[in-house]
Formats: structure tokens, sequence, C-alpha cells
């Protein structure tokens, strides 16, 4: 069954360092969504993606993070200037069609800043 | 109010069971829902997905929603200890729209 892929499983980083996180999202979806899991809290939005530019973002997702579609089957979240409370899981998804399809979830990067 | 609240439990039933979980929401404008299922260390994995009010069938698993009372549930028969794990329901206003999730329901099934 497709599945979307997210790497790295795990990133280490610095305060105030740029990460990265990518997502290979399955082949025939068109809306793509980053969301975070603080441990031991909800799940929470970040944003939204469709036609190459940002459908919907939350007030988490401030001038820090930026998202990207670099080329046809990747999809990358960049925190810039990281924060010890970004420190989180980050889930990557994405779903076919605006038309009843729901959306399908990858394992997650947890970032851990130090 | 919290938007979308649901008991993190824990939950533990004895294998075999029928296990009922439960998310009460506020937004009146939500119209999708769905449950997920997370193993540890592990993405959200969809198990249901309704529209609109009434019952979904998929095998061991009925997902019901009930628009008047904001109130969904899911109930897993014939429980296996394959199903421990943390169940999160979400919502949504618009398709394609942002996930509302619940805080996650653990359930433990003992052998």
């Amino acid at each position: 069954e497709p599945e979307v892929t997210q790497t790295p499983s795990h990133q280490v980083t610095q305060m105030g360092q740029e990460v990265i996180l990518r997502c290979v999202p399955i082949s025939n979806h068109l809306y793509f969504y980053w969301y975070r899991q603080i441990l031991g809290q909800k799940v929470e939005f970040l944003v939204s993606f469709y036609n190459n530019e940002i459908s919907e973002k939350s007030e988490i997702f401030d001038d820090q993070f930026s998202v990207e579609r670099p080329d046809g089957s990747n999809f990358t979240l960049k925190i810039r200037s990281t924060k010890l409370e970004d420190s989180a899981m980050y889930f990557c998804a994405s779903s076919e069609a605006p038309t009843d399809q729901p959306q399908h979830f990858g394992d997650g990067t947890r970032l851990s800043i130090l | 109010q919290k938007e979308v609240e649901q008991d993190p439990g824990p939950l533990s039933v004895p294998e075999g069971a029928i296990v009922s979980l439960n998310c009460t929401y506020s937004n009146s404008a939500f119209q999708y829902f769905m449950w997920y299922r997370q193993y540890s260390r592990k993405g959200p994995e969809l198990l249901m997905y309704t529209y609109s009010s009434g019952n979904k069938e998929d095998g061991r698993f009925t997902a019901q929603v009930d628009k008047s009372s904001k109130y969904i549930s899911l109930f897993i028969r014939d429980s296996q200890p394959s199903d421990s794990a943390t169940y999160l329901c979400a919502m949504s206003v618009l398709q394609g729209g942002k996930l509302i999730f619940g805080q996650g329901t653990e359930l433990s099934v003992k052998p």
C-alpha cells in the first residue's frame, strides 16, 4: 500500500540552527500538510499546501517556518533559527483530491533541539 | 471550551471485549470525522472516515457520528492485543481542510 515517507526519523539540532524536514507524499496526491505533536500534547495543524502555494496556515506557522515542493516528489518543511520549544514530532500528510479523500500520515520526524 | 475533547485514558480491556471510544466537540461546522490509530513511535494511521451524521462499519470497527449532540464514537468488536494503541479522533470543517485532533485515548487490550 502506498505510504507517506519522512526523513530523517530523528533530527538533533543545536538551538539557533536551521533544519529541513523532508517528506515524500503518496505519488498521486495533490494536497500536502504538516502537523506537529509536542510530547504529551495533541497533534496540531501547521500548514496545508496545494498547487504550489500555501492554502492555510496556523498561528504557529510564523515567519520562522516555510514549506516548499522543490520537485515532483518531495515536500519540505524548513525551520529557521530553531528554538527549544520547536522540539516535537513533525508529521507530513497528503490527500488525493478535495472530494471525500482523507489525509494519510507519515511516521514523522522527531526533532530534538539542544 | 476545547474544540475537541477526548478522554486520554488509559483504557484497559480484556481480549474479546467491545471497546467504545468517544469524542465531543464544540464547533458545529465540523462535517468530516476521522479516527486514526497511532502505535508508539509511528504516525497516525487512518481507520475510519465519515461525512456528516450516521454510522459506518469496516470489519470489527464501527464509527458513529451524532451531529445533534456533537459526539462521535468508535466501537471495536472482539478486541485483540494488536489493537493496543492510542486512538485519535480528528475532524475538519472543509474537505481537504486542516484536521483538529483530540488528545487521543490510550487503549490496552490484555490477552
